[in-house]
């Protein structure tokens, strides 16, 4: 079963604490990863995607397909990070589907 | 560039009630989805679009939702009769014509909370 796994429903850290937030997946083939993003009142938007090796806002994600996962990391966070999170997978071809998993809300205080 | 644009942005009904959503996606953009997102749960695909046809509505409930794409630009999404569980985000997306190998951006409009009462 193709499937996106978020275990935590909320992340709550101090600013320039280290963060991680935790996806697994499953899925038959070869997905393409991503971590969408909505902050307070906007809209849900892309923030990086696996093949892209990117750090955006300073998060970087690396695909382990040994242990199934893509977990996003951030080493110190920053109040403007707090947002919901989703990761995401599909097939690896253009034009399919996004599986979302169920997010995670990050908390950033000061 | 101007985003995907959706309307209404709420809407409230009593259950068995019909309801129309309308989505206009980025200019150019061949791909279309609609997207169900329910409270504490990630978006789940209802239907895909390239261009006017349809590529993937495994997970619509047809006996209650369509939603059509007319001249490949704007879609409509209907549900008729409503029922309690459909209160959810309906969330539109589109991303451009494929022109490589992997998955295009998908770039999202704000979505049309909905109310089954």
């Amino acid at each position: 079963a193709q499937r996106v796994t978020q275990p935590e429903k909320l992340l709550s850290v101090f600013k320039g604490a280290p963060v991680e937030l935790k996806c697994n997946y499953s899925y038959s083939g070869s997905p393409e990863l991503f971590w969408y993003v909505q902050y307070s009142r906007q809209r849900l938007q892309l923030l990086l995607r696996h093949i892209s090796r990117e750090s955006i806002k300073g998060f970087t994600a690396d695909l382990n397909k040994g242990e199934t996962s893509f977990h996003l990391k951030k080493p110190f966070a920053q109040e403007e990070d707090s947002a919901m999170y989703y990761c995401a997978l599909s097939g690896y071809q253009a034009g399919t589907a996004l599986i979302f998993g169920k997010g995670t809300t990050l908390s950033v205080s000061s | 560039e101007a985003g995907v644009a959706q309307s209404p942005r709420y809407k409230i009904i009593e259950k068995r009630q019909s309801v129309a959503f309308w989505c206009n996606p980025i200019s150019g953009h061949a791909t279309l989805y609609w997207y169900q997102q329910i409270l504490g749960q990630g978006p789940k695909l209802l239907i895909q679009f390239q261009n006017n046809g349809v590529v993937d509505d495994s997970q619509l409930p047809k006996d209650r939702f369509s939603a059509e794409r007319l001249k490949g630009v704007d879609s409509t999404l209907k549900i008729q009769p409503a029922k309690l569980e459909d209160s959810a985000v309906y969330l539109c997306a589109s991303s451009p014509e494929d022109r490589g190998a992997t998955q295009e951006t998908q770039y999202f409009g704000p979505g049309t909370r909905l109310l089954v009462l």
